[in-house]
């Protein structure tokens, strides 16, 4: 099943929007990483979170183990911020990171 | 710019040939992993090192796939007869720590296309 589950899979939004994605979690997840996939294909790596909270300029991610989910915000959307959104959970039994199927974010001007 | 390299960029291979792609992982990073991720965005983890040793690998890769990371030379992963199945997206990724002590940072990929 879904150890991982991201939502929306896809999102649209206007330019200087706010949005929130989501991931929740069917595994004990210890540490978690939302990563946003460029076009090109590459990983371009956004937090790297332990329980609580961490801010990076127009982005916010929290984690709650207890309630096992992960979000992260994005403020004042830019087109820039076009691509794909991963989450992807660690769980210290399995050893790797497991990944969601992806949040398909597109910023219209 | 990613600190993990990964080469070539693209690969474009027939059924039945091998295909190679190698990566450098960032500099002090003792842990490499590597997975596949194909058109519907799903990523397999396919094996991981620390240092020259391997860690953990799926059975796909053990069967199919010859991988490893030399010290002092990039690592490697080889599909030794390719199929179509095998197109996809492959990033290497490496980790100060691995397991859950600290982040992946993942290299651009090799996109592999089996024709």
């Amino acid at each position: 099943g879904d150890k991982v589950k991201q939502s929306p899979s896809a999102l649209s939004l206007q330019e200087g929007t706010n949005s929130a994605l989501r991931c929740n979690f069917s595994i004990a997840a210890t540490t978690v990483q939302w990563f946003l996939q460029n076009p090109r294909g590459s990983l371009i790596n956004l937090f790297y979170l332990v329980p609580g909270t961490k801010e990076n300029g127009r982005l916010k991610s929290a984690f709650d183990s207890k309630e096992s989910y992960s979000t992260l915000h994005i403020r004042d959307a830019q087109l820039e911020d076009s691509g794909t959104y991963f989450c992807a959970a660690m769980n210290y039994n399995q050893g790797k990171l497991i990944f969601g199927q992806g949040t398909k974010l597109s910023i219209k001007p | 710019n990613s600190k993990v390299i990964q080469t070539p960029r693209y690969l474009v291979k027939g059924q039945g040939q091998k295909a190679k792609m190698r990566c450098i992982p960032e500099k002090g990073h003792p842990v490499v992993f590597w997975y596949q991720q194909n058109k519907n965005n799903e990523f397999k983890f396919l094996i991981n090192f620390q240092n020259q040793e391997v860690l953990q690998q799926i059975d796909m890769t053990e069967k199919r796939f010859s991988a490893e990371c030399p010290s002092n030379s990039p690592c490697s992963l080889e599909i030794q007869s390719s199929e179509a199945g095998d197109s996809a997206l492959y990033l290497c990724a490496s980790s100060l720590e691995g397991a859950s002590n600290s982040d992946y940072t993942f290299g651009s990929g090799t996109r592999l296309l089996v024709i």
